[in-house]
């Protein structure tokens, strides 16, 4: 049974630039959640797809934003990076929304430079 | 809001012993708690899934318990062995329409051979 599936593993961007990037739940998994993860900070939650609809949304500005596709895989982008958006991504996959429990990705280390 | 605190941030021990990592959450209306384990760089690895209604579960040499009227929780590690160091975190869902994770800053074990 293959994992949760993170794309690309790793990115270098410029300040200014946008970046998207992908995530594949588990087979029959509906629901995919974006967790950002940073030294100062720890681990934060980001948004939470079911089903190709937004159920929850982190406390982060405009610029971090998601989807969801019919197949269940999400895409989450980043417009007008900046050095501070330098983090881990992380993405989880649950059946129903963690009433299960979560599996997460290898994450995308993303670097803003 | 609920918050999720991890002591001792971190921990040296000689291989064979056994040892206590804690967590504790202020909100005892939760779903489920977590416990993970992260190797540097990498992604999350679930180890235990203790939902609210239980007061233990165990794999291998892991034990936890989840004490929810005192919001605590414990993951017991025997014997145990090099391979064990990582960063573990707790990581609680909340109830409540919000389904997100919350974080542990985590407590990073070192066993020394």
């Amino acid at each position: 049974k293959a994992g949760v599936t993170q794309t690309p593993r790793y990115l270098i961007k410029t300040r200014g630039q946008q970046v998207t990037l992908s995530c594949s739940p588990i087979s029959g998994h509906r629901s995919v959640s974006w967790y950002q993860q940073t030294p100062g900070q720890g681990l934060q939650f980001l948004f939470e797809y079911f089903s190709e609809t937004q159920r929850n949304k982190g406390n982060f500005p405009g610029r971090f934003s998601g989807r969801q596709f019919s197949n269940s895989r999400s895409e989450m982008n980043v417009s007008t990076l900046e050095l501070g958006d330098s983090a881990l991504y992380l993405c989880a996959s649950s059946y129903s929304g963690g009433h299960y429990g979560y599996t997460f990705g290898s994450g995308t280390r993303l670097t803003v430079v | 809001k609920q918050e999720v605190t991890q002591i001792p941030a971190a921990l040296s021990v000689p291989e064979g012993e056994n040892l206590v990592l804690n967590c504790s959450f202020t909100d005892s209306a939760i779903y489920n708690l977590q416990w993970f384990r992260q190797d540097p760089g990498k992604g999350l690895t679930s180890l235990l899934l203790i939902q609210s209604s239980q007061r233990e579960q165990t794999s291998g040499r892991l034990n936890a318990s989840l004490d929810k009227s005192s919001g605590r929780s414990t993951l017991y590690i025997a014997a145990s062995q090099p391979g064990d160091s990582a960063t573990y975190l707790c990581a609680v869902l909340s109830s409540g329409s919000a389904r997100q994770l919350t974080f542990g800053s985590g407590t990073q074990l070192t066993v020394l051979p």
